[in-house]
């Protein structure tokens, strides 16, 4: 299971910060871990994606504001997006599988909204 | 980056009637492996997305039969045999890799 979870609403020029809580299995297995955005009303966008080994993809749309990291001890991963304007408010999710190919879309958490507002 | 077209954007369907939907890449999704990762994911009415299919034609566990995934290079298709009241809501086609994965903009099917 995965449950996402945020510090809340984020202010223009911050950064926003959100962790994926992984329950039922290790960060540190086979897996490959993601997270995927959706602007209210609007479609899905892929963020980025990262395996246990710390090798990451990003969105080069992105890719300068965004870092996905592995926290082996709490057994969860991370997203970090800084310079957070209005166009990054969506709900996030986070998601995970065992194919780097296929994707890690096999399983996925609940989702939170985060709002960038003043 | 590879951008996704998908077609049409609504989808009226009577209940029990078979439903398709296009998905276009702008280039082909042959990657290096020889393998072609495109995948279909349904998202129902507050909820969070599902994966239906990947590599076009492979349905994830627990899929019922009446979805299918058919295609090759850049044109791709979903199809649903016969359209049941939980198939409501919007789909989605995926590629990738290459990098960065690109989703089509999403078809919204409703029953009639």
């Amino acid at each position: 299971q995965l449950q996402e979870s945020g510090p809340g609403p984020v202010k223009p020029s911050g950064t926003l910060s959100l962790t994926c809580a992984v329950s039922g299995g290790s960060i540190s297995s086979s897996y490959w871990w993601s997270w995927v955005r959706q602007p209210p009303g609007g479609g899905l966008e892929w963020i980025g994606e990262i395996y246990r080994s710390g090798t990451t993809y990003y969105n080069p749309s992105l890719k300068s504001r965004v870092t996905i990291s592995i926290d082996k001890s709490n057994n969860h991963f991370s997203l970090k997006l800084t310079s957070v304007t209005a166009a990054d408010t969506a709900v996030y999710y986070c998601a995970a599988g065992p194919g780097q190919f296929v994707g890690p879309f096999d399983y996925w958490g609940q989702g939170t909204l985060v709002t960038v507002s003043s | 980056d590879v951008v996704m077209t998908q077609s049409p954007l609504s989808l009226p369907v009577t209940l029990g009637q078979p439903a398709s939907i296009s998905c276009r890449s702008s280039q082909s999704l042959v990657y290096s492996d020889g393998n072609t990762y495109l995948s279909w994911f349904q998202q129902r009415p507050g909820q969070s997305p599902r994966r239906l299919i990947y590599k076009v034609s492979n349905r994830d566990s627990g899929v019922p039969e009446r979805f299918s995934g058919s295609g090759s290079g850049t044109d791709f298709t979903l199809k649903i045999s016969r359209v049941e009241a939980e198939d409501v809501g919007v789909y989605y086609c995926m590629q990738g890799p290459p990098w960065p994965r690109t989703f089509g903009q999403g078809t919204k099917l409703e029953i009639k």
